[in-house]
């Protein structure tokens, strides 16, 4: 079946860039998707790429994908202390129901002066 | 900007009360859905939702729930029986006709 798993934490400085990674397993994925959730808040959406582009790019936001290893990266440039937040990557594929987005469990990113 | 509103955004509850959790999605969208996300766990889908019919539903939309578009702006999930394992976070999701998924701020649902 469909997964998709990040790495939990990510602690960088203020002014830094900040790359967020995640890798599925879903080879038939069609849109790749990054959201953001602050504290107490709902899923806010960043960005999302379809799956025959290598690269999405949106003011600071830069998406990557490599879909030969299946791999989704999100480049934060110039991070800010409002950026502090949980960011999850998701598929929307065909296999698993084209109706339905599969999340990973999210990458808590903590922006320090 | 348009946005999906949900209602209450906290919901408590005594095991085995019938609860229902109130969507609001945006407006011109065709395609609704349930996600839950249990503390500290995943964001898992539970049901999607179009043309007035579920089009796909997880292991996890059971018997004990249902959902409803009774009057054509409102999206509603309900459960029948809540348990203590139904206590999470539960957001609703529309999208039109692009790809773009928009997400509300969740109803947090704890059951006791």
């Amino acid at each position: 079946g469909e997964d998709v798993e990040q790495s939990l934490f990510l602690s960088v400085r203020e002014g830094d860039s900040s790359v967020i990674n995640c890798t599925y397993t879903d080879s038939s994925s069609t849109y790749l998707y990054w959201y953001k959730q602050e504290p107490g808040a709902g899923l806010q959406l960043l960005t999302y790429i379809f799956s025959n582009m290598d690269m999405k790019q949106d003011q600071r936001l830069t998406v990557l994908l490599n879909k030969k290893d299946k791999h989704l990266s999100l480049r934060i440039a110039d991070t800010q202390t409002g950026d502090s937040a949980i960011y999850f990557c998701a598929e929307r594929s065909f296999s698993g129901g084209y109706n339905k987005l599969i999340f990973g469990a999210g990458t808590r990113l903590a922006v320090h002066p | 900007e348009p946005e999906v509103t949900q209602t209450p955004s906290h919901q408590v509850t005594q095991m085995g009360q019938e609860v229902i959790l109130r969507c609001v999605p945006i407006s011109n969208h065709l395609y609704f859905y349930w996600y839950r996300q249990i503390l500290g766990q995943k964001v898992e889908f539970l049901v999607s939702f179009y043309n007035n019919e579920i089009s796909e539903k997880s292991e996890i939309f059971d018997d004990q729930f249902s959902v409803e578009r009774p009057d054509g702006s409102n999206f509603t999930l309900k459960i029948r029986s809540t348990k203590l394992e139904d206590s999470a976070m539960y957001f609703c999701a529309s999208r039109g006709t692009d790809n773009e998924q928009f997400f509300g701020p969740g109803t947090r649902l704890t059951v006791l």
